[in-house]
């Protein structure tokens, strides 16, 4: 079975620029999940959705960052304008999300690490 | 937003010693209690998990113990191995009736092994 899957692995930009991260989460998840993980600290929910709606995006910094499911599937987390603390990690995870089915844990993919200068 | 305390920030034991992880939680409404091991340059990946309803769980050298009204719940590592050497996260959540689930992590314990 295939993983969640992230790109870019890595993205270095400077601070007022924009950047784009992808998420393929595991077949048939309906739940997903955008981490922001900041060095030494552990991750931090950014966004959650369930199918293509959103579930809790309340730490979600919506003055510069934005996220969508388009068709309840891939996903894209962007910001824009990046600011310097905004380097962190940024951690895609998918769970099944069915009633009955949900054994509660979620799948991390490897990551996108951000650098801004 | 709720906080869930872990400590200690790091860990080092001997090959073959006990390492013990602890975990404080604020929301008695939690009702999901997992364990996530992180290796560098890896997403965290699900380790054990307990529910409220039991005070231990045990999988191979991994054992969660569960303290529900003192809002604690602990990892022990026993018969430690250098390849456990790794970041742990407690995790606090809530399972909801809709199938999804919502989980706030602790800051994380570097545990090193030594052999």
């Amino acid at each position: 079975e295939a993983g969640v899957a992230q790109s870019p692995r890595y993205k270095i930009i400077e601070k007022r620029q924009s950047v784009a991260f992808w998420c393929n989460p595991i077949s048939g998840h309906a739940t997903l999940y955008w981490y922001q993980q900041i060095l030494g600290q552990g991750p931090k929910l950014l966004i959650q959705f369930q199918n293509n709606g959103v579930v809790d995006d309340s730490q979600l910094p919506k003055d510069r960052f934005s996220a969508e499911r388009l068709k309840g599937v891939d996903s894209t987390l962007k910001i824009q304008p990046a600011k310097l603390e905004d380097s962190a990690v940024y951690l895609c995870a998918s769970s099944l999300g069915y009633l009955n089915a949900n054994t509660g844990e979620l799948f991390f993919g490897e990551g996108s690490r951000l650098t801004v200068l | 937003q709720q906080q869930v305390k872990q400590s200690p920030q790091s860990l080092i034991v001997q090959k073959g010693g006990i390492s013990i992880i602890n975990c404080a939680y604020e929301n008695t409404a939690f009702d999901y209690f997992p364990w996530y091991q992180q290796f560098p340059g890896k997403g965290p990946a699900l380790l054990i998990a307990i529910r409220p309803d039991v005070s231990e769980k045990k999988e191979g050298r991994f054992t969660i113990s569960f303290n529900k009204s003192a809002k604690q719940f602990s990892l022990h590592i026993m018969d430690s191995q250098p390849g456990d050497s790794a970041t742990y996260f407690c995790a606090s959540g809530s399972m909801f009736s809709g199938g999804y689930n919502k989980l706030i992590f602790g800051a994380g314990t570097r545990l090193a092994v030594h052999p």
